[in-house]
Formats: C-alpha cells, structure tokens, sequence
C-alpha cells in the first residue's frame, strides 16, 4: 500500500490554471475509474472535490475538474482564487480493496 | 445536514488501547459506509479502515490490521474504531467520513477529528 505520488508543491497566480498530477500504478490509479480529490485548509477537516476522475459533488465549482490517463491522474483547479490555497490529496480504490492517498501537494496562491 | 462527531481520543501508552466513536446524524446511518482516516502531525492523510452499512464487510490498512477493530451500531447511529496495541507512529487526528453514494467508498462528509498521542 504505498502512498500515490503528488507534487509537494504548486503556484499559481489569481486567475490562472493548475495542474496536480497523482502518479500510482497499476493495482490503483491504472486499475479503475475509482479516483477522487480532497482539498484541506489549514486546521480543518478535507473536503471531497472530484471523485470517479472526473465527477463533482453537489455545491462544488466547476473550476475544479479530474482526469485520468493510464496510472496518472490530475486535478486542474481553473480561475485560480485566493480561497483555492490548501493542500490537495488524491485517493484511489485500489485491486486490494483497500484505498490509497497520495502524499499531498500544497497550493499557493501567489 | 449530515453531523460526525468524533469522540475518545487522548493521550496513552505504548502497548495501551483507546476505542473511538463517531456519532451521526442526519442521514440514514445503516445505509452507508463509513471510514476512518488519519493524520499525523504535519502529515499527509492515511486511510485506516472501512466498514459496510450493515456491519457485514470491514477493510484495513496493513498498518492497522490485527491492531485496530471496526465496529458500528446502527441502533446507536454511531461508528467505533477499537485500537489496540498502540504505537507512537499511530499519534494523529483521526477521522470519521461518510461515503458519498456506494461502492466502492469516497469520503463525501467528515467530522472534525479527535486526537490521538501515543506517548509514555
């Protein structure tokens, strides 16, 4: 069960586009369509922005959006707001049936 | 409005046992799966177990297995992680999430955590 792979940083400016790319293999991210993103702030519980690749929860902006190409997968935060910055995880269903997260990648903001 | 709210952490030996519980509130408790992740200090997120609606089918991480115990009581409407045989590596904030719509699990609602500090 090792952690899929992040960035442990990004930077955007307001207004901008980011991609987070979460690296895994093929008995996880290769393996399904079972991946999905969680964003937290700073002393705060995550919160799910995208699952399946590629779906958004009710309430969530369509500035975020997933996608997944072989064992890589990606968040891409469009419009980037000062609000956006916070740590993003990547998780996925893996063949163990077990789930796994990445190691986490801090947002700035510039 | 879906509530989790965690309870039973504190500070314990090593060697020593805590049990946790979630307590939730409204939704349907028995029609969902629920999971507890965790987080250590400065850390990234870990998953550490998963439990089905009724109680049937339960998943852990290997770090946790034959340690940790899941458990629900759905007449209770409340979620128990029963940890034995602690360690240091296992300080964190632990939390309870509800799954979002099925199977597999996503972690769509979470409570606020409760800490735990493996310590002599």
């Amino acid at each position: 069960q090792s952690a899929l792979t992040q960035p442990a940083s990004v930077s955007g400016s307001p207004g901008q586009s980011i991609t987070i790319p979460c690296t895994g293999t093929s008995g996880d991210v290769g393996s399904n369509n079972y991946v999905s993103w969680y964003q937290q702030h700073p002393g705060e519980a995550p919160k799910l922005m995208i699952y399946d690749v590629s779906s958004r929860p009710s309430g969530i902006s369509n500035r975020f959006s997933g996608s997944k190409s072989g064992n890589t997968a990606s968040l891409t935060i469009s419009g980037l707001r000062t609000e956006d910055e916070a740590d993003y995880y990547c998780n996925s269903y893996t063949t163990t049936s077990t789930w796994v997260f990445g190691g986490g990648t801090k947002l700035t903001v510039l | 409005e879906v509530q989790l709210l965690e309870s039973g952490g504190g500070l314990v030996q090593p060697g020593g046992s805590l049990r946790l519980s979630c307590a939730s509130s409204g939704f349907t408790f028995v029609s969902y799966g629920m999971i507890w992740v965790r987080q250590a200090p400065g850390k990234g997120l870990e998953w550490v177990s998963a439990i089905t609606g009724g109680g049937g089918r339960t998943y852990y991480a290997d770090s946790v297995k034959g340690r940790f115990t899941i458990s629900r009581d759905n007449s209770k409407n409340t979620l128990y992680l029963q940890m034995n045989s602690l360690r240091a590596e296992d300080t964190a904030m632990y939390y309870c999430a509800k799954d979002l719509l099925g199977w597999p699990f996503y972690f769509g609602s979470w409570g606020q955590g409760t800490l735990v500090t493996v310590s002599s």
